[in-house]
């Protein structure tokens, strides 16, 4: 099946800066690539995905890129804020399965 | 626009004993997903449903199972409690089924097991 793995597991960034989260799957089938935010005993939050038809999307702070040959995707948060502080999780899974694929979570810690 | 909802919130259960979750997907959606995640892990894939039938399944044993109504909400039974099914049970809700669609998810039942 498939294996989703995160990097860094934990990352701390000063306030305004960027922060990038990668996740590498090995399933060459996966076409589709979600990204969850969950605070402290919140339900994950679907905040971003990417479909293998394109290389890249972005909204407002963040963006998620998309490299199918290398079979990774990134997590992009600009200007980073307190309320971004939480862990994020990268999902995949294939066409016709909707059975997602989750990495083990990555806690970004945004300090003031 | 109501949610996805989840209930109950907390429950507490010994070894051996048997459990019932439910869950109501967000208003339009017809698929739902139920996972399993531990402390400090990602969400573990048990099974999904659609049109009242078990779709796909996860690498989950035979003490797991589940139930669609026609109202699109869904139950989740575990049987023969362990230790080891502590864990927050998360349901997804989504529309359609096989096409990819994003998963909606409700605030999940955190289950005790002593």
């Amino acid at each position: 099946g498939e294996n989703v793995e995160q990097h860094p597991s934990t990352l701390s960034v000063q306030e305004g800066d960027s922060a990038v989260i990668k996740c590498t799957y090995s399933d060459s089938a996966s076409n589709y690539f979600p990204w969850y935010k969950q605070e402290l005993g919140k339900r994950p939050q679907l905040i971003i995905d990417i479909r293998s038809n394109v290389g890249e999307k972005k909204d407002q702070r963040i963006a998620v890129t998309l490299n199918k040959t290398a079979k990774h995707f990134s997590l992009h948060i600009t200007e980073t804020q307190p309320e971004d502080s939480a862990v994020y999780f990268c999902a995949a899974s294939r066409a016709g399965n909707n059975r997602l694929a989750f990495g083990k979570g990555n806690q970004v810690v945004v300090i003031p | 626009d109501a949610g996805v909802t989840q209930s109950p919130t907390h429950l507490i259960k010994t070894r051996g004993q048997q459990v019932t979750l439910r869950c109501s997907p967000k208003s339009g959606h017809d698929t739902v997903s139920w996972y399993q995640q531990a402390l400090g892990q990602g969400p573990q894939f048990i099974f999904q449903y659609y049109e009242e039938e078990e779709r796909q399944r996860g690498n989950f044993p035979d003490r797991f199972s589940g139930h669609q109504f026609p109202n699109y909400s869904s139950e989740l039974n575990v049987n023969a409690l362990l230790l080891g099914d502590s864990a927050l049970y998360l349901c997804a809700s989504s529309f359609g089924q096989g096409n990819n669609q994003p998963q909606h998810f409700g605030d999940g039942t955190r289950l005790s097991i002593l």
